[in-house]
């Protein structure tokens, strides 16, 4: 069964301080891997995508890493600011469209909240 | 327009009531997703549109749901005889080309619905 689990579930840091974010996969065979940021009360915006031969990619103060031999990928947020106390949401596709929602698995995403 | 927009913003209806929740895509995006969130929950996928077919309905949850698209653009979500069960947060996404391309999702903000 394809599935995409994300840890921490919730994480609260010091504005100013790195986070890393983690998410496992199980999606075969796989396509693409998107980090999401979405905001209370927003819908998602895209942060980054990464196919399998890509090993990191950044958007700003967020760089995304993928092992597509473990079938892992982090976010790293870099001096955290209050603006990024959001859901992180990781989503995974499958090569083929096929399976079920159009090959896309969600994961559950990792709450983050920036204290000041 | 800009972005996906979805309307209404809330929905408070009874139970047994109908409702019909509208989603405008991005202008020219021939991919239309419709998904359901409930409070602290992960997206759940119910409904994919390439132009105006649906290929993939694997995730409407019972034959209470149904979604159209017309002239590959406004999408409507209806939902009859509502139940409690159906408050949630359901969102749209657009997007350009199909997901095995490395284009993004667009999100619209969602709309709230409550039944009482």
């Amino acid at each position: 069964k394809n599935q995409v689990e994300q840890s921490p579930q919730s994480l609260i840091i010091l504005e100013g301080k790195n986070c890393t974010l983690q998410c496992n996969y199980t999606v075969s065979p796989f396509s693409n891997l998107r980090w999401y940021k979405q905001d209370t009360g927003r819908g998602p915006v895209s942060l980054t995508i990464m196919t399998f031969s890509e090993n990191t990619k950044s958007n700003g103060r967020y760089t995304a890493t993928l092992d597509a031999d473990t079938k892992q990928s982090s976010l790293h947020i870099t001096a955290s600011q209050l603006s990024d106390s959001a859901s992180y949401i990781c989503v995974v596709r499958l090569m083929y469209s096929g399976g079920g929602a159009d090959g896309l698995t969600f994961g559950k995403g990792t709450h983050l909240i920036i204290q000041p | 327009g800009a972005g996906v927009s979805q309307s209404p913003s809330n929905k408070v209806t009874e139970k047994g009531k109908d409702v019909e929740l509208r989603c405008d895509p991005i202008s020219g995006h021939t991919a239309l997703y419709w998904y359901r969130q409930s409070l602290g929950q992960g997206l759940e996928f119910l409904i994919y549109f390439q132009g105006n077919s649906a290929p993939d309905k694997s995730g409407l949850p019972s034959d209470r749901f149904s979604a159209e698209r017309t002239g590959g653009s406004v999408s409507t979500l209806t939902i009859q005889r509502t139940q409690q069960e159906d408050s949630a947060v359901y969102l749209c996404a657009s997007s350009s080309a199909p997901l095995n391309s490395n284009q993004p999702q667009h999100f619209g903000d969602g709309t709230r619905l409550s039944i009482l």
